[in-house]
Parts: C-alpha cells; sequence; structure tokens
C-alpha cells in the first residue's frame, strides 16, 4: 500500500458526460501528478501539483482539469467523455517537486470505462 | 526533451534463470532514471532508481540496474526469476530541466514454470 489513494476505483459513463476523479496524496507531501493509462498510448503524464498551484503540464486534452485544493487532494475532472478516454487513471505524489531523487507513489487508479 | 525506449514488449523467461529487461533513454540533462513494476490490476511500485550515485543500482525483491551514459542504457536485471515477478515493468526517465517525467511503454515479463 503506497498510501496514496483514489476514488472511485471504478467508473462507468456514457459519452457527453462529465466526471470527478480524487486523489489523496501520501500524508506530508505536496505534490500530486495524474496520468493516463491507455491501451494503445501506454502511461502518459497529464499534469502537476505542488502545494494548490499547477506546476506542469503534460498531455492534457483541454476537455480535462485539475485542481489541487487547501488539503492537498486533488481533483482531476473530465468532460465531453468520449469513447477514447477509457483507460485507467493513476494519480502519485511526492514530497516534493519531481527532481532528483525525488520518488514518486502511485495510487490504485481508477478505471474509467466510457459506453 | 527527453525518450525512453524499452526494447522488447514482451520477454518471457523460465523460472529459476535469468531476467533481463532492456531500456534506453535520451535527456538532454544529467537524467534520474527508475524502475516501477506493475502487477495485474494494481498500480505502480517503485523498484529502484538512479541519481547519479553509484552506476549500480540495487531494487527490491533482487532486482538490479546499471546506469551505462556511454551507452544511454538502464537494462533491469534480476539472477532468478520468480513465478511472482510476473508482471509489467516500466523505465521512466526524469530531466532535470522539467516538471516532468517520460514512461517508456511497459514490458511484459512472463515467467513460465
Amino acid at each position: 500500500d503506497s498510501g496514496v489513494t483514489q476514488t472511485p476505483k471504478h467508473l462507468i459513463t456514457a459519452t457527453g458526460q462529465r466526471v470527478t476523479l480524487r486523489c489523496s496524496p501520501r500524508s506530508g507531501d505536496l505534490s500530486v501528478y495524474w496520468y493516463q493509462q491507455s491501451l494503445d498510448q501506454g502511461l502518459q503524464f497529464l499534469i502537476h501539483y505542488y502545494n494548490g498551484e499547477e506546476r506542469a503540464k503534460g498531455n492534457i486534452l483541454e476537455r480535462f482539469s485539475a485542481q489541487q485544493f487547501p488539503d492537498l487532494h486533488s481533483e482531476l475532472n473530465l468532460s465531453s467523455l468520449e469513447l477514447g478516454d477509457s483507460a485507467l487513471y493513476f494519480c502519485a505524489s511526492s514530497r516534493d517537486v519531481w527532481r532528483e531523487g525525488e520518488t514518486q507513489y502511485f495510487g490504485p487508479g481508477t478505471r474509467l470505462l466510457v459506453l | 526533451a527527453q525518450s525512453v525506449t524499452q526494447l522488447d514488449s514482451h520477454v518471457s523467461v523460465s523460472e529459476g534463470t535469468p531476467v533481463l529487461l532492456r531500456c534506453n533513454y535520451s535527456s538532454s540533462y544529467s537524467p534520474s532514471l527508475f524502475w516501477y513494476v506493475q502487477h495485474p490490476n494494481k498500480g505502480l511500485q517503485l523498484l529502484l532508481k538512479y541519481t547519479s550515485a553509484a552506476t549500480l543500482v540495487k531494487g527490491i525483491n533482487g532486482f538490479e540496474a546499471e546506469f551505462k551514459k556511454s551507452e544511454t542504457s538502464f537494462h533491469l536485471t534480476k539472477p532468478s526469476a520468480h513465478m511472482s515477478d510476473a508482471a509489467e515493468y516500466f523505465c521512466v526517465v526524469s530531466d532535470g530541466g522539467y516538471q516532468k517525467v517520460t514512461f517508456g511503454i511497459g514490458t511484459k515479463l512472463q515467467v513460465i514454470p
């Protein structure tokens, strides 16, 4: 158990809908990272927040947004969902920003299925 | 820019034989390199990491990796495979100049009894 929690574990929804994925980092970790894992694209970095502020963006679609709250939990919002958004979404956390030696601890993921 | 290439998408070994999972990287800076393992329906777990200290890095469960700058490689090895090693393995590079990381496509390790 990494100490990172994600809810829900599974989510089934329809195209055009909007969903929110939630992540609680390990106690004391200030950084939260979101990743998308799909069969055709592999594991892709989406976005990084540090202590409530966005620090880096990866391959995140404009339909997707995230935020990190004062209690350091984070939410990933996915809107106007398409079939291709079906994937496993991981959250990871680290003590500080990603730098030399900093380890990211991954949550168990949220499996999203868009029908 | 940074990139990582895992040279094999699938590797199959017999239980008790050595494991070699290959990873090559490119980076504009001195990289940090990681290997993560993902068991079926589980999150990713850190196996080991290289951060410009010793070039031979020992990780959990008997795995180790050697950083070879001249070859831009960071191959993962284990002397003797165990059935519980069957999983998917990801090589990861973090470029000190960026606030993001790049994952390889993953190598699925099959261990045959």
